[in-house]
């Protein structure tokens, strides 16, 4: 049973780039949701999609887009990098009407 | 929106010995879980130990357990017999819609 996988596993861009991170579920899971971690803190959430749209937002601007395809992958786009961009993104998926969420490795993004 | 604390910055204990992480938080939810992950050093996220708000009973898994005070919102984990693998990060995460984490502990089993 695969678990939850990431792509790619680290990134460097250039400030004013734009970067895509790819995120496939946990085998009959059917909602993503997208963290950021930084340095030495806790993840934040960024949002979560169930069927294709975006169900939760937090307290991220719009530069971070996301999508999720009809096969429960999903991607979570940033636009115009900037140097505070740089951290872990995580990628956790669930069952809807499951509050449990199970993690994939993360993409270490570093913006230069 | 919830709040998450986590006042230990860093603890260690030393290998077979017991250590608790302690955890506040605020929450207007009134059905929520709560939840312990461990991030080790390889930064997988690995889910510890879930507890149902509604539930009295505090949660065990193996030689992990909780203490839940939901009149007080506190949601401490204790390890028992700690061993060197248990060294990690510790994010506390109440939920409802969505995970909100502590700013973690950082645990060090020492030999």
């Amino acid at each position: 049973d695969a678990g939850v996988t990431q792509s790619p596993t680290h990134l460097i861009k250039t400030r004013g780039q734009q970067v895509t991170l790819r995120c496939s579920p946990k085998s009959g899971h059917d909602t993503v949701s997208w963290y950021q971690q930084a340095l030495g803190q806790g993840p934040q959430f960024i949002f979560q999609y169930y069927e294709e749209e975006e169900r939760q937002r937090g307290n991220f601007p719009d530069r971070f887009s996301g999508h999720q395809f009809p096969n429960y992958s999903s991607e979570l786009n940033v636009n115009a990098l900037l140097l505070g961009d740089s951290a872990l993104y995580l990628c956790a998926s669930s069952l809807v009407g499951s509050y449990e969420q199970y993690f994939g490795p993360g993409t270490r993004l570093t913006v230069t | 929106a919830q709040t998450v604390t986590q006042s230990q910055p860093e603890m260690s204990v030393q290998e077979a010995e017991t250590v608790t992480l302690s955890c506040t938080y605020d929450t207007s939810e009134n059905n929520y879980y709560l939840f312990w992950y461990k991030q080790p050093p390889s930064r997988q996220m690995i889910l510890v130990i879930r507890q149902e708000a509604y539930k009295q009973q505090n949660a065990t898994e193996n030689r992990f357990s909780v203490n839940f005070q939901k009149a007080a919102k506190s949601f401490s984990l204790k390890i028992s017999d700690s061993q060197l693998g248990d060294t990690a990060m510790y994010f506390c995460a109440p939920t409802g819609n969505m995970l909100t984490f502590g700013g973690g502990t950082r645990l060090m089993v020492k030999p």
